[in-house]
């Protein structure tokens, strides 16, 4: 299958300071990147939908202004946690829509697990 | 509203067996994808299988096939052959046609015994 691939897999940073994580379709193009967080023993919850050249559509009930997404190229997003908070403490997953693919299959990262002290 | 159900969170398994996952899910719309999901606990997530709903056959790929029943809106996953690698926890998840986000299920954890 395709591959994506996140940066970092684990960060731990202070109280108020901004995280970014990256997301990479590394061996197709993706217009359509989704991030999605997963609390511990929980499913993924969608938080946006990345479009490549616009701006990201968030869910209900995300701060746009806290996570601040760019989709620069057809092969990065990117995820800054801005002011970060330890109620922001979670598993960070991308994934990465293939729609050149038999069945417009989407690939998820590796995720990051993102520690606020 | 768009929803899948898992109602095993936990199921073990027989080095060898097979077992069988649920998935039930609840759509209007006539056109629509379903996903299988393993996480190990690294926390990547890995694709398993796709069944669109037009699809007349159910799928398969190696080891898994998905029991896919239109009328009951289930979409269960069949892992044949239990191995021990196989233990992790398992997302069914769906996709509105022309949108690309899935949405999830809470997920079962299989654990393959030896």
């Amino acid at each position: 299958g395709a591959v994506v691939s996140q940066h970092p897999s684990w960060v731990i940073c202070k109280s108020g300071t901004s995280v970014k994580i990256e997301c990479r379709s590394l061996d197709f193009q993706a217009t359509t990147m989704f991030w999605y967080r997963q609390f511990p023993k929980k499913s993924l919850m969608l938080m946006a939908t990345s479009n490549e050249g616009s701006k990201a559509t968030y869910e209900q009930g995300v701060e746009k202004d806290k996570f601040l997404i760019n989709h620069a190229s057809l092969t990065l997003s990117t995820l800054t946690v801005t002011s970060a908070h330890p109620e922001d403490s979670s598993f960070y997953i991308c994934s990465a829509r293939d729609l050149q693919g038999v069945t417009d299959t989407q690939y998820f990262g590796p995720g990051t697990r993102l520690t606020v002290l | 509203a768009q929803k899948i159900t898992q109602t095993q969170p936990g199921m073990f398994v027989q080095e060898k067996e097979a077992v069988t996952l649920d998935c039930t899910y609840d759509t209007s719309d006539p056109s629509y994808g379903l996903f299988w999901y393993k996480q190990p606990s690294s926390g990547e997530m890995i694709f398993l299988i796709y069944q669109g709903s037009y699809d007349q056959q159910n799928a398969t790929e190696g080891r898994y096939s998905l029991n896919f029943q239109k009328a009951r809106k289930s979409a269960n996953l069949v892992i044949s052959a239990s191995q021990l690698g196989d233990s992790a926890m398992y997302f069914c998840a769906m996709r509105r046609e022309g949108q690309g986000n899935l949405i999830f299920g809470k997920g079962t954890k299989l654990s393959v015994k030896p």
